[in-house]
């Protein structure tokens, strides 16, 4: 299994810019989330997933939209970067709530 | 505000030696309490939950102990070994309104081991 996999490992974004995170589990887990993590921080919840269809918003979701077709992609988008939002980003998956599986993140500047 | 924080930003230890690493929770409603681990340049990984009804909870090497009295959660590394460093992050389940597996993570503590 590959586990969580995240694209891009890096992104440099301009003020305004769009993109979507890409976001993907081959365990088959209902379960699944995005978080943000500033320097030095823990991480923050942004959206997070209970099964094909079924969205909900985390701690931090503005500025951020997700979907979730298919049980494997979990994609998060974002619509006009701003430099707040620069920071590394985790997509995680899980069985149980607690156990969650993480990916190796994507490194997002926006400048 | 966050709800759950740690005692110590840094933790020093000798290999070999035992490590405790500490945090503090305020929220009473959380069920759940997790510790991850995360190296350098890579995302967390999980090491050991504990339920909020459970006192003390073993795995490999590491003991999670759990006193709701004074809402404090610690993690203990048996012989601490060079790969042992990393940042470690407690994390807590808050299971309310439906929200399900809306995990609160703290700041997190930098363990450096000394060979």
């Amino acid at each position: 299994n590959a586990g969580v996999t995240q694209t891009p490992k890096f992104r440099i974004l301009k003020i305004g810019q769009s993109m979507t995170l890409q976001c993907a589990q081959d365990m088959n887990h209902n379960y699944m989330y995005w978080y943000r993590q500033d320097p030095g921080m823990g991480l923050k919840l942004i959206y997070y997933s209970v099964g094909a269809g079924i969205t909900d918003k985390g701690e931090v979701p503005n500025g951020y939209n997700v979907s979730r077709s298919t049980t494997e992609d979990f994609p998060l988008r974002l619509e006009l970067a701003a430099p707040s939002q620069t920071s590394v980003y985790f997509c995680a998956s899980s069985y149980d709530p607690h156990q969650q599986y993480f990916g190796p993140g994507t490194r997002l500047t926006v400048t | 505000g966050e709800s759950v924080g740690l005692h110590l930003p840094t933790l020093s230890v000798q290999e070999g030696d035992n490590s405790i690493i500490n945090c503090a929770y305020s929220n009473s409603a959380s069920d759940y309490f997790i510790w991850y681990k995360q190296e350098s340049g890579k995302g967390p990984q999980f090491i050991i939950d504990i339920r909020s009804n459970m006192d003390k909870r073993q795995g490999q090497r590491v003991t999670v102990l759990l006193n709701k009295t004074v809402k404090h959660l610690s993690l203990q590394i048996a012989a601490t070994q060079p790969g042992d460093s990393a940042v470690y992050f407690c994390a807590e389940n808050l299971n309310y309104g439906g929200s399900q597996g809306n995990l609160i993570f703290g700041k997190g503590t930098k363990l450096s081991v000394k060979p």
